[in-house]
């Protein structure tokens, strides 16, 4: 079946505008996760939904990130006033929600943003 | 959050048997070992994962130590697509979020 996918897959933009990112998770997952990935690091955390709300925003890095999953399928993660510091690959996940500590996260590709 | 330690590279000859390892010293009873990794320009893969006994599945197989302090990723059989970043995660029942750290970078040498 379908994957995770994420759009666009890259997008520059210019320092201070506002950027979307989509991710379209696995039919029936319903947990979603948004992670960053800096180039060199592993995957940080940013945002974890549990249908269509979020669950645990600890890693959103201040309040210029945001994320909503308004109807607990499809989600967006929009950054206001990018600055170049954002500039990462931002990677989504959906998991099926199985017992703790069991479930499996399936990751999209990734969207590379580029802060300029 | 429990942490995890792994060497930051290792190489292997093709078709050869590669062991990934993973030190976890502060893992709780409830911790289980995940593997994730993730491909040259992709989103991590999930590999493998295990609480105590030993797991095989079609990808590799997890040898879990006794006192759980440590593991070992087993590829039985490198093939160039195996050049990844391995990523050794604990995961915990109401702690949904991967904690990644900057696992290991598999080099598969022809």
């Amino acid at each position: 079946g379908a994957g995770v996918s994420q759009t666009p897959s890259n997008k520059v933009t210019e320092k201070g505008k506002y950027v979307e990112l989509r991710c379209d998770p696995i039919s029936g997952h319903t947990a979603l996760y948004w992670y960053r990935q800096s180039l060199g690091q592993g995957p940080e955390f940013l945002i974890y939904f549990q249908g269509t709300g979020a669950a645990d925003d600890s890693g959103l890095p201040n309040d210029r990130f945001f994320a909503v999953r308004p109807e607990g399928s499809v989600s967006t993660l929009k950054i206001q006033r990018t600055e170049r510091g954002d500039s990462a690959v931002y990677l989504c996940a959906s998991s099926p929600q199985l017992a703790g500590g069991t479930d499996t996260q399936y990751f999209g590709p990734g969207t590379r943003l580029t802060v300029l | 959050d429990a942490k995890t330690t792994q060497p930051n590279s290792m190489e292997s000859n093709e078709e050869e048997p590669v062991h990934l390892p993973c030190n976890h010293s502060t893992i709780s009873g409830t911790d289980y070992i995940h593997w994730y990794r993730q491909l040259p320009s992709q989103g991590p893969e999930y590999v493998i994962h295990g609480l105590t006994s030993n797991v095989n599945n079609r990808m590799a197989s997890l040898a879990i130590a006794e006192d759980r302090k440590s593991s070992t990723l087993i590829l039985h059989r490198a093939t160039l697509r195996d050049a990844a970043v391995y990523y050794c995660i604990l995961c915990n029942f109401g702690n949904e979020k991967l904690t990644f750290g900057t696992g290991t970078r598999l080099t598969i040498i022809p």
